[in-house]
This record gives C-alpha cells, sequence and structure tokens, in this order.
C-alpha cells in the first residue's frame, strides 16, 4: 500500500526554528512536495524535490533522503502568519499525488 | 494570470438541487482537477482531466459530474446530494498530468452545505 506519515500537529514560538517531519512508502517516486495551508483557504505549493539533499528558498527548506524514504521541511524565523497545515505530498509512478493528512503548524508569541 | 478562480465560494443546497461548481484557468495549463477536502483533512483527489479529456475518476459517486468545455474551463456538476457531500470542493491546474514537477496550482476552493 501507500503511505505517508506526518505528525498530526507541532508547536513552536515566533522567531524559532521548527522542522516538520515526513516519511513514505509509496509504488514509485517522482517528486516530493510540501504545500501550506491556511484554514479554509486553498494549499499553497511550497517545495518540490526529487533529487537527495537540501533545497533552500528564504526561511524555508526542503530536505529529501529516497533511500531513506523521508523528507522534512524546515522553516525558520518563524513568524505568526506560519500557523498553517503543512502537507507533504509523493507523486508516484503514475505521476499522481499521494498527501499524508498534514501536519498542522502553531505558533505561539 | 497565475491564478485559478473558482465560483461560487459558498454553496447552500438541498438533496434535490441541482448546482454547478465552476472552475476557470489562463495559464495555458492543460491538466484539471477536482478535490474534495473535509475538515483536517488533505485532499482528496474526485476527477483529473487531460488535455481536456476525463483520465482520472476516482469512483465518483455519479452525483458528481465533471465537465470540461475547454482547455481553460471546469465544471462540477451537483444532483441529488447528500448532508456527507458538504466539504470544501478545490479546483487545481497544473501544466499537464504526466511530468515530474507537476505543480499544482490550486482555487480558493468552493464551500459546499448539503442539508
Amino acid at each position: 500500500g501507500q503511505n505517508i506519515d506526518q505528525p498530526t500537529e507541532m508547536t513552536a514560538t515566533e522567531g524559532a526554528i521548527v522542522q516538520i517531519n515526513c516519511t513514505y512508502q509509496t509504488s514509485g517516486f517522482n517528486g516530493l512536495f510540501w504545500y501550506q495551508q491556511h484554514a479554509g483557504e486553498a494549499p499553497t505549493f511550497l517545495s518540490y524535490n526529487v533529487l537527495d539533499g537540501l533545497e533552500e528558498k528564504g526561511r524555508f527548506s526542503s530536505f529529501l533522503s529516497r533511500s531513506k524514504g523521508y523528507s522534512y521541511l524546515l522553516l525558520k524565523e518563524l513568524q505568526m502568519k506560519d500557523s498553517a497545515s503543512y502537507l507533504c505530498a509523493v507523486m508516484d509512478s503514475n505521476y499522481q499525488l499521494i498527501w499524508g493528512a498534514g501536519t498542522k503548524l502553531i505558533i505561539k508569541p | 494570470d497565475t491564478e485559478v478562480t473558482q465560483t461560487p465560494k459558498h454553496l447552500v443546497m438541498g438533496m434535490t438541487n441541482k448546482k454547478s461548481l465552476k472552475c476557470e484557468q489562463h495559464m495555458g495549463h492543460r491538466a484539471m482537477y477536482w478535490y474534495k477536502q473535509k475538515a483536517k483533512k488533505p485532499p482528496e483527489l474526485m476527477f483529473v482531466y487531460s488535455y481536456e479529456k476525463l483520465s482520472i475518476n476516482e469512483s465518483v459517486p455519479s452525483r458528481f459530474s465533471p465537465e470540461c468545455p475547454n482547455s481553460s474551463l471546469l465544471n462540477l456538476h451537483l444532483h441529488a446530494l447528500q448532508p456527507e457531500d458538504s466539504a470544501l470542493y478545490l479546483c487545481a491546474s497544473s501544466q499537464d498530468g504526466s511530468s515530474g514537477a507537476n505543480v499544482l496550482t490550486f482555487g480558493a476552493g468552493s464551500r459546499l452545505t448539503v442539508l
């Protein structure tokens, strides 16, 4: 079966750093995506990894290890507006997105 | 234009009503998607159109009927829905449906309530 695991909820402090992990087991692999979704809004694209390593984009970075079936999203200098759900999704061998259940990130002042 | 536009934003309908959700994009994307999302759950794929042809139907009940009139428009026709169909319906588009870096751009969603 296909499975993506990520923590249900995390809490962090404004100005700090948080790492959201995602592990996956899928039928094939054509890349891993991270999306941000604020409550009641549509998901917005954050990052795409298809090769091992770290991709940095401003305050957000995403890491992939294909051999371990593992990714993380690193958020630095946290701001209150970063409070949202973060969805990990893997594109399988049929180019279909398999979604994790999402991690709700709560930022406290 | 880098947006996917969905209308209406909110819809309340009875179980005997017929209504439609509409989605439009002008990014030249050739794949368009309908997703259903319940609270605190990830999006659930319903349909995929690729080059205006239905390529994926994830065993969706026939009370949901998709239509792709042209490469920019996607409709979802609703008939005889059940209260459990109440959810956020998300439209998305991507350059095509069969490449790796297939980033989905989502619309803001249509929040549907079935009474």
